[in-house]
This record gives C-alpha cells, structure tokens and sequence, in this order.
C-alpha cells in the first residue's frame, strides 16, 4: 500500500519551544490532514490542507502542503504542556469518491514544562 | 459542535465470539468509515461506506468483516469470528460532500482474549 514517512519518530522538547515535523511520500496526494490524538482517544482534526503550496495557520500551529504535492509539514511555536501526543499526517490519494486516508506513523511529542 | 460517537468505548470478548462496534456519524454527513489502530502502531483503513454500499475496502477488511447502516443514523461494523489479531481501537469516521476533512470518533477498544 502506500507510505507516508513521517518524521521525527519522537520529539521531547522543554515547554516554550518551536517543534516542527513532516511527511513525505512518493506519491502524489490530493488532500494533506494534521492531527492529534490523545491516549486513549480518537484522532482529532488540527489543520486540512487541500491545494498544493497551501499553508494555513490554526493559533499556534502552521501547517504547508508542498509544492510537489508529496510532502506536508506542521510546526507548533511556543509548545505548552497541553501539545503533549501523537500527531499524524494523513493523505489523500485522489478526490473522487470515497477515498481513504493514509496515515503516517505518528510523531510523539513529549513537552518538559 | 457536533461530533461523531461510538459504543462501546470498551470491549472485551472470546476468540470466535461475534461483535457490533456501533458509531452515530455527524447527522448531514454521507460518507463513513472504518479504521483501526492497533496498540502502538498506525491508523489503517478497513472500509468506506456511501449510499447503503461498500465503496472501498482494504485486505484487512476479509469476510470476516461486514458494514451496515440499518438506519438514519447508526453505523455498524461486525466481526463474525473474532481472531486475537483484531484487538485493537476500533474509529468510526465520516464526511460531509464535498469537502475531503474526515472527522473521527473516539474509538472502541476492542480485546480479543
């Protein structure tokens, strides 16, 4: 199936500080998602990305759709205790029909107050 | 705002033992799916569902496995004969028209013992 490499795999990071992660894939996509999840919890939308050299800003967070299409990237300025989880990209291949999302494997950030 | 649910949060069944993992999708969306994340690992996807039929399904999505939609607004996935490989978090997700955000549940844990 298709991969999205997601890096970095892990991050700890003290509190105040920006983090920046990305995904790239050898395949183009149509469509680039951001989010969150919680232990224990369901993933949780941050930003859609929907055209190629998007970039799009939700408070603290900022996220680009690449140029090529086959790369996205989130950054998180100011990082507070509560940024603590695992974010994931997730891609589009194509916008007809009832495409599917393709996950990365997760980023896991841990924030040192 | 509105939000997609799932019942149970928790379920623990035998190997060889049926179960419905229900999810209510966000009311005006048409398009739902099925994911599963199993511990520590990536979000994949199963199954996606529009106008009362199968749009698209992964290999992980055997006959072992069957969708419904037996009214307005459940969503259901059932698992015949559960194997101890299909414990993990199960997330319902659905979809307006149009727009490609796919939001998601906050899962079932699903233990096969």
């Amino acid at each position: 199936g298709q991969q999205l490499n997601q890096s970095p795999q892990s991050m700890f990071i003290q509190e105040g500080e920006d983090v920046s992660m990305n995904c790239t894939s050898s395949s183009i996509f149509n469509t680039w998602l951001w989010y969150k999840q919680d232990p224990g919890e369901g993933p949780v939308l941050l930003i859609a990305l929907y055209k190629a050299g998007e970039l799009t800003s939700n408070g603290r967070l900022t996220a680009q759709f690449g140029i090529t299409r086959k790369d996205s990237f989130l950054n998180i300025s100011a990082s507070i205790p509560s940024d603590v989880g695992i974010y994931f990209c997730a891609g589009q291949l194509r916008n007809s029909g009832n495409t599917p999302l393709v996950f990365g494997k997760g980023t896991r950030l841990s924030v040192i107050a | 705002e509105p939000e997609v649910t799932q019942t149970p949060s928790h379920q623990v069944t035998q190997m060889g033992q049926e179960v419905i993992l229900r999810c209510v999708p966000i009311s005006n969306h048409l398009y739902f799916y099925w994911y599963r994340q199993i511990l520590g690992q990536k979000v994949e996807f199963l199954v996606s569902f529009y106008n009362n039929e199968i749009s698209e399904k992964s290999e992980i999505f055997d006959d072992q496995f069957s969708v419904e939609r037996p009214d307005g607004s459940n969503f259901t996935l059932k698992i015949r004969s559960t194997k101890l490989e299909d414990s993990a978090m199960y997330f319902c997700a659905s979809r307006d028209r149009g727009l490609e955000t796919q939001y998601f549940g906050p899962g079932t844990r699903l233990l096969v013992l």
